[in-house]
């Protein structure tokens, strides 16, 4: 089944260390995601893409960057993780197409920062 | 930008009561309001949206209504099951086809006892 995939799914790190999260994709969708969720604050974007090369910042971009150098790739990174960026990280797709935009979501990555 | 909030935050019913979740936004231009359902330890999945061009839209046990002028929306669950209980997160964007500018509510954790 085309699916959306999250690597590593936990991840227990230290401060100041240097973190990637990998997310790929086998629905063909051209738009890609990455939210972090905090309990009591829902999902925030944290960006967002819309093609290879398409790189846009959403609403809490700061300490992280992506890469997308493939349709099917969308990367996380955390340059030196700090202990409030532990959460839990989906990635995720859509394709407004067909009448409908939905979010398909991955897994999840779960990140702990000592 | 948007800010949607959610409430409640925690809700217990018993299987066969309904429930409701409400949520209210506060950009008069976002026009359309998806739900998501979160189940422990899953991704989040689409359950039900709904566009600003209709006042409610039923899909078997769950029903959403949309009030534009008071800017709110809620989510109806009749009949529940224990397979109801999830975290529910409210979301509006402004523009169906996008959605980086959509926020998502702090979500509400249903719990329906047997």
């Amino acid at each position: 089944d085309a699916d959306v995939t999250q690597t590593p799914r936990n991840r227990i790190t230290k401060t100041g260390k240097r973190i990637m999260l990998e997310c790929s994709q086998t629905k063909g969708h051209d738009r890609m995601y990455w939210y972090r969720q905090d309990p009591g604050l829902g999902l925030r974007l944290i960006y967002y893409s819309f093609d290879v090369k398409d790189i846009n910042k959403g609403e809490i971009s700061d300490g992280y960057s992506v890469s997308r150098q493939a349709q099917a790739k969308f990367s996380l990174s955390l340059e030196s993780a700090i202990p409030n960026q532990t959460a839990l990280y989906f990635c995720a797709t859509s394709n407004p197409t067909g009448g409908a935009n939905v979010l398909t979501f991955g897994a999840g990555s779960r990140l702990t920062v000592l | 930008g948007e800010n949607v909030e959610q409430h409640p935050s925690t809700l217990s019913v018993q299987e066969g009561d309904s429930a409701v979740i409400k949520c209210t936004y506060s950009d008069s231009a976002s026009n359309y309001f998806p739900w998501y359902k979160q189940e422990l330890g899953k991704r989040p999945q689409l359950i039900i949206d709904i566009r600003s061009n209709v006042g409610e839209k039923k899909d078997q046990r769950i029903a959403v209504t949309l009030n534009k002028t008071a800017k709110h929306f809620s989510l109806h669950i009749t009949e529940t099951q224990p397979e109801d209980s999830a975290v529910y997160f409210c979301a509006a964007s402004q523009n169906f086809w996008n959605n980086n500018d959509m926020r998502f509510g702090a979500g509400t954790r249903l719990t329906v006892k047997p």
